[in-house]
């Protein structure tokens, strides 16, 4: 297997913007998470998923931010308009019910000017 | 909810073994997890240790638990200038589904 994909590996948007950022997990894996990675908040997650279901998004900053899991393969990050302050690298990892550990993407970082 | 602390910067030289320690809140915690995070790079796990153990041993990493102290390190003997990066330990617990929650990172420096 490849590895968990995330695309693009780097994007750089103006303020307002629309962003999607995309994650193809590990085949097999049940869960899905995003997290995101800035020096002042460390490494933050966002929303997973289990089975494709939203579980927990309580770490979704805003209304902004949206997740979607539309099959077990893809995932999608989206955030609507975007704001400098969401400048980070976002990570997206899964794992299985069988093997705990998460196994992480390249991440993508973004820079919102 | 459930906290992980660790300190941010450790140096050590070429050869001398290294020593990151973690504090963690959750008392549920099934599984610890150390990660290594390079410049520009993903989070690679390391290795992990099950909450009902004290210690695991692989090659050149030690970890030790203190499940009473909530207090989790990782190892690396013979430390090499390959071993500079940020180090992550992570925990998880019954009831999150699979999340982990990450500690801020300790930044490791080996210097010759």
């Amino acid at each position: 297997d490849a590895g968990v994909i995330q695309s693009p590996r780097h994007e750089v948007t103006e303020m307002g913007q629309e962003v999607t950022l995309r994650c193809k997990p590990i085949s097999g894996h049940d869960y899905l998470f995003w997290y995101r990675q800035t020096m002042m908040r460390g490494l933050e997650l966002l929303i997973y998923f289990n089975n494709n279901v939203p579980i927990d998004d309580s770490g979704m900053p805003e209304d902004r931010f949206s997740a979607k899991m539309p099959n077990a393969s893809f995932s999608t990050l989206k955030i609507q308009p975007s704001e400098p302050r969401d400048s980070a690298v976002y990570f997206c990892a899964s794992s299985s019910i069988t093997r705990f550990e998460a196994f992480f993407g390249q991440g993508t970082r973004l820079t919102v000017v | 909810g459930e906290d992980v602390e660790q300190s941010l910067f450790l140096s050590v030289r070429e050869g001398d073994s290294s020593v990151i320690n973690c504090t963690y809140t959750d008392s549920s915690s099934t599984y610890l997890y150390w990660y290594k995070q390079e410049p520009g790079a993903g989070l690679q796990l390391l290795t992990y240790i099950f909450s009902n153990m004290d210690m695991k041993q692989d090659q050149r990493l030690t970890v030790l638990l203190n499940k009473k102290d909530k207090h989790l390190s990782l190892r690396i003997a013979d430390t090499q200038t390959g071993d500079s990066a940020i180090y992550f330990c992570a925990d998880q617990s019954t009831g999150g589904g699979n999340k982990l929650t990450f500690g801020t990172g300790t930044q490791l420096k080996v210097e010759l």
